[in-house]
Parts: structure tokens; sequence; C-alpha cells
């Protein structure tokens, strides 16, 4: 079986543009989180989707959005960028809101 | 507002030896406990979960959870180089909605 998988695997952005990231969960999983990790720290938790439904937000301006389409894939959302947002940002593919799989990351750099 | 602590180390460990790795948390409602592995540029991989007091082994790997003391703990028995990596244990509160509050990590090194 095919785990979590994500795109695109790097990113360079400037300041102020916006970006999209996209997670396919693994089959049969009907939740999705996305996560940030700067460097030299653990991943901070962004938000969760369930039967795509909003579960779950952490402390993120809402500059960050996300949705998740009936297939349980997920797209997060992220304006006006800023340097700060440099990080690698996860998803995680779980079920029963229990044990959580990431996908490989996207590493997004603003310039 | 949660907080998952974690010694950053580096831990250094002979080859063969265990390698104990400590974490502490401060919601006591948490009910879910985990660790994760995480090499240098890759994803956190999922290693072990435990969920009630006591001791959870997986191959060469123990989990020891104390919930009155708000402290878990890894041991990886026979470490071999190849666990050199930063060791990330992440906690969730009942609901789960909240997601996972993740420590710094401990960087472990296995001397060869």
């Amino acid at each position: 079986d095919a785990g979590v998988t994500q795109s695109p695997t790097h990113l360079i952005k400037t300041r102020g543009q916006h970006v999209t990231l996209r997670c396919s969960p693994i089959s049969g999983h009907k939740s999705v989180s996305w996560y940030q990790q700067v460097l030299g720290q653990g991943p901070q938790f962004i938000f969760q989707y369930y039967e795509k439904e909003e579960r779950g937000r952490g402390n993120f301006p809402d500059r960050f959005s996300a949705r998740q389409f009936p297939n349980y894939s997920s797209e997060l959302n992220v304006n006006a960028l800023l340097l700060g947002d440099s990080a690698l940002y996860l998803c995680a593919s779980n079920t029963r809101l229990r044990e959580e799989f990431f996908g490989p990351g996207t590493r997004l750099t603003v310039l | 507002q949660k907080e998952v602590e974690q010694n950053s180390g580096p831990l250094s460990v002979p080859e063969g030896a265990i390698a104990s790795l400590n974490c502490t948390y401060s919601d006591r409602v948490s009910q879910s406990f985990f660790w994760y592995r995480q090499y240098s540029g890759k994803s956190p991989e999922l290693i072990m979960s435990i969920y009630s007091n006591g001791d959870k082994e997986d191959g060469r790997f123990t989990a020891q959870l104390n919930k009155a003391s708000q402290y878990v703990s890894l041991l990886i028995r026979d470490s071999q180089p190849s666990d050199s990596a930063t060791y990330l244990c992440a906690v969730k509160s009942g609901g789960g909605a909240d997601g996972l509050t993740f420590g710094k990590g401990t960087h472990l090194i296995i001397q060869p």
C-alpha cells in the first residue's frame, strides 16, 4: 500500500506570495493533519480534518487555511507569505484520530 | 499551554548499549503517547505508541509510560549506528482533535 504522498517536494516563493500544498492520505484513512516544522524544533500542529470537516486548529494566523476533498486528499494554503513561513510542511494521515503517519513533507523556502 | 519537554542532547551511546530517552508532558488529560524517529532531512517515522501505564515492547524498542509522574521514556536495546537520529516525543489529548504536541527532540548518536 502506498503511504502518505505530498506535493511538491520543494518550493521556493517570495514574500507576499501564496502557496498551495497537497497531500493524499493512506488508502482507507479519512483524517488528515497538517504540521509545520522549523529547523531544530518539533512539528507544530496547524489543522486536522476528518470526513471533510475541520476538527482541530492550532495556533496559526488566518493566513493559513486548509480543506479536505471527497476523496480525503487535502490542501494547505498559505497567503501573504512571510520569511518565517520557511519550514518543512508535513501532512499526517490517521484513522480513528490516534496514530498519525507522516508523508515525506514539502520544504518551503520563502525569499 | 500544552508542553512536552525533552533533553535536546546530543546523547552519545556506544554501539550495543541501551539508549534511554526521556520525555515529560504538562497536560494531565493527555491520553496517547508516541515516539517518532527523524533522520536528518527526512520526515518523522512512528516507531512506538503507548496508551496505558506500564511498558510496551516492540523488538529492540520499549516504551514506558507513567501518567502519575507525566513521564514517557523510550529504551533502545542493542543500539546500532542506524539508530542515530532525532527522537521526537509526542502526546495527544483524549479527543485527538488538537493534533499531536511534540517535544523538540533528542539527538541520539550511536558510536561504533
